[in-house]
């Protein structure tokens, strides 16, 4: 199994241009999730999923869009880009497990915008 | 909300030494609480886990005990080793909502030869 992979690892854009962050898992996990890391503040969920077909908002959801169209993907959607969504983004993926509900990381894509 | 608290870092220590990180929690209802360790450049892994009070977690050399009376799930370990320089997360896990974790900031740990 490759688990959760990511695509761009690392990428620059500039303010007002849009992209999307790729994020799949082959793991037949039922939820996914995007969430971004920055200095000092931990990880924060932009949106999540709980399966195909259905997403909610996290923490930080403005300026973001998601759609869960298949089971194994789940791309993250940045509209219009701003310096202050420079960030590093880890899509997750977890299902239940005895009850809990352990995360599944991807490698993180390092965003800058400028 | 739910929220997790981890001790501020960051944590040097030399090697054989005693690792403490504390965490302390605020959550509705009976969460799973959770370790995650972070290497450099690479993503999020679990470390260990705790599904109900006075469970306890272990992997590598590293423990938590869930304590739901002083809502605490501290990391220890009792002789830490180079390659244990990481990133350490608390997290916690609503069981009603399996998409959604809550993380604490984080603590570096930094173990000299």
């Amino acid at each position: 199994n490759a688990g959760v992979t990511q695509t761009p690892k690392f990428q620059v854009l500039k303010t007002g241009q849009s992209m999307t962050l790729q994020c799949a898992q082959d793991m037949n996990h039922e939820y996914m999730s995007w969430y971004r890391q920055d200095p000092g503040m931990g990880l924060r969920l932009i949106h999540y999923s709980v399966g195909a077909g259905i997403t909610d908002q996290g923490e930080v959801p403005n300026g973001y869009n998601v759609s869960r169209s298949t089971t194994e993907d789940f791309p993250l959607r940045l509209l219009s880009a701003a310096p202050s969504q420079t960030s590093v983004y880890f899509c997750a993926s977890s299902y239940s497990r005895a009850g809990s509900y352990e995360q599944y990381f991807g490698p993180g894509t390092r965003l800058t915008v400028t | 909300g739910d929220s997790v608290t981890q001790m501020e870092g960051p944590v040097t220590l030399s090697e054989e030494a005693f690792l403490t990180i504390n965490c302390t929690y605020t959550a509705t209802g009976y969460p799973s609480l959770f370790w995650y360790v972070q290497y450099p450049g690479e993503g999020l892994q679990l470390l260990l886990k705790a599904t109900k009070a006075d469970d306890k977690g272990s992997n590598k050399g590293f423990e938590a005990t869930y304590r739901k009376e002083t809502t605490s799930f501290h990391l220890e370990k009792g002789s830490v080793q180079v390659s244990d320089s990481a990133v350490y997360f608390c997290a916690l896990s609503d069981n009603t909502n399996a998409g959604k974790s809550t993380f604490g900031d984080g603590t570096t740990l930094t173990v000299k030869p």
